[in-house]
């Protein structure tokens, strides 16, 4: 079954400190994998995707995604947190041959000073 | 550039009344999506429409939900006889032929249905 599991509903982190959200996929079919993030009373926005070149995905604001097959994961981060970044990401998967992508249950990023 | 629009942006409806959602996507884009996100849940996929191809229906969790697209583009969805639990915000989404994993979301339609 096609499936993506964020670990954590909520994550706390302080302005300045590492931020690490997690997902990981079911393996049954080769993926593409993308970060979506969603402000508040904002729409969904593509934050970065995997789609088979380079492991390591950079995207925009400074975060960035390794993609780990022996893991089935593709963990989000940033080397250090700010307070705009607060808000809601999404892992998102898309398995070849299929129109749908599959979105996690979210995971929320609380900043505080 | 115009983004996606959705209207309305907050709709309240008594059980068993029939709602109607609207969504306009970005101009030029082929593609176009309908999710639903309840509260604690993730995006739940309901429809995709891709040019004049048959739409992709299989997210639809009962017969009380459609949705149509008039010219390949305005798209509305409709909900038959709401529920209490058809509660949730309605997404709808956009992209460009073959680029489905760069969608563009609209802000959605809060639903409530008392």
């Amino acid at each position: 079954a096609q499936s993506v599991t964020q670990l954590d509903s909520h994550v706390s982190v302080s302005e300045g400190t590492p931020v690490l959200l997690r997902c990981n996929y079911s393996s049954s079919y080769s993926p593409s994998l993308f970060w979506y993030v969603q402000h508040p009373n904002k729409g969904l926005q593509l934050l970065l995707k995997y789609t088979s070149a380079a492991t390591l995905v950079k995207g925009i604001n400074g975060f960035e995604a390794e993609f780990k097959k022996s893991e089935t994961s593709f963990h989000l981060t940033k080397p250090s947190a700010h307070m705009s970044d607060a808000a809601e990401y999404f892992c998102v998967v898309r398995y070849t041959g299929f129109q749908k992508l599959v979105f996690g249950t979210g995971t929320r990023l609380l900043v505080s000073p | 550039g115009a983004g996606v629009s959705q209207s309305p942006s907050n709709k309240v409806t008594e059980k068993g009344k029939d709602v109607e959602l609207r969504c306009d996507p970005i101009s030029g884009h082929t593609a176009l999506y309908w999710y639903r996100q309840s509260l604690g849940q993730g995006l739940e996929f309901l429809i995709y429409f891709q040019g004049n191809s048959a739409p992709d229906k299989s997210g639809l969790p009962s017969d009380r939900f459609s949705a149509e697209r008039t010219g390949g583009s305005v798209s509305t969805l409709t909900i038959q006889r709401t529920q209490q639990e058809d509660s949730a915000v309605y997404l709808c989404a956009s992209s460009l032929e073959g680029q489905l994993y760069e969608q563009y979301f609209g802000p959605g339609t809060r639903l409530t249905v008392t």
